[in-house]
C-alpha cells in the first residue's frame, strides 16, 4: 500500500536561512508525488509535482524538490527563506489511479 | 481563487442544528473528495464521489451526509454534530480516477460546533 511520512512535524528556522522538509514514499509501482503549502484558514495549495524526467523539481515561491528512488524520497528545499513561508507543508504521492495519499505535515516556522 | 469555491468560510453551530456546506467547481473535473482537518491531526478523508457515485466512505459518522447532484456541485449535510467535529472541512476535485493531476482544494470551511 501506498504511504507517504513526513519525517518532521515542526521546522523552526530563522529568515534568509535555508531549509529542508524531508518525505519518504513507500510503492512497488511508479509513483507521482506532489508538495502542498497550506496558510492559515486556507486550502492546500500545489507547490510542485513530479511525474517523471528530471529528478529535481522547480516549484512556485523558490522552492524545489529532488526526487530520489533509491533512497525513496521527495525531499522539499528552499535556499533562503522568507517570514511569509510560514506554513503547513504536505507532501503526498499517489500511483497512475486511486487517491492521493497525505503525509501528516510539517509546520515551517520562520523566525525573524 | 483555485477554481474550487466553499461555502460559507465560517459556520458557527449548536449541537441541534441542520446546516449544510457547499462545495463548487467548474474546472470540468469528475472526482470530488471531502476532508476533514482538525488541529494537530492528519488529513483525514471523508467521503469520495467519482461521476456522482459515493465510492469511498472511511467509517464516517451517520451525521455527516454527502450529496452530489452533477459533478459540479458536493454537498455535506450536517445534523446533531458533537463539539468534536468542529474542524476545517475541505473540499477537493480533481479529474477522474487519475492522480497525475493532483488535486484542486477549496479555502475551506472552518467548522465550529458550540
Amino acid at each position: 500500500a501506498q504511504s507517504v511520512t513526513q519525517l518532521d512535524s515542526q521546522v523552526p528556522v530563522f529568515e534568509e536561512a535555508p531549509v529542508e522538509l524531508r518525505c519518504n514514499y513507500s510503492s512497488s509501482v511508479s509513483v507521482y508525488l506532489f508538495w502542498y503549502v497550506q496558510y492559515p484558514n486556507q486550502g492546500l495549495q500545489l507547490l510542485l509535482k513530479y511525474l517523471s524526467g528530471s529528478t529535481l523539481v522547480k516549484g512556485i515561491n523558490g522552492f524545489e524538490a529532488e526526487f530520489n528512488k533509491s533512497q525513496t524520497s521527495f525531499h522539499l528545499r528552499k535556499p533562503s527563506v522568507h517570514i511569509s513561508d510560514t506554513a503547513e507543508y504536505f507532501c503526498a504521492g499517489g500511483t497512475s489511479y486511486g487517491k492521493l495519499t497525505f503525509g501528516q505535515g510539517t509546520i515551517l516556522t520562520v523566525h525573524p | 481563487e483555485t477554481g474550487v469555491t466553499q461555502t460559507p468560510r465560517h459556520l458557527v453551530m449548536g449541537m441541534t442544528n441542520k446546516k449544510s456546506l457547499k462545495c463548487e467547481q467548474h474546472l470540468g473535473h469528475n472526482a470530488m473528495y471531502w476532508y476533514k482537518q482538525s488541529a494537530k491531526k492528519p488529513l483525514e478523508l471523508m467521503f469520495v464521489y467519482s461521476l456522482e457515485e459515493r465510492v469511498e466512505n472511511n467509517s464516517v459518522p451517520s451525521r455527516f451526509s454527502p450529496e452530489c447532484p452533477n459533478s459540479s456541485h458536493l454537498f455535506l449535510h450536517l445534523h446533531t454534530l458533537q463539539p468534536e467535529d468542529s474542524a476545517l472541512y475541505l473540499c477537493a476535485s480533481s479529474p477522474n480516477g487519475l492522480t497525475y493531476y493532483g488535486y484542486t482544494f477549496g479555502s475551506g470551511t472552518r467548522l465550529t460546533v458550540v
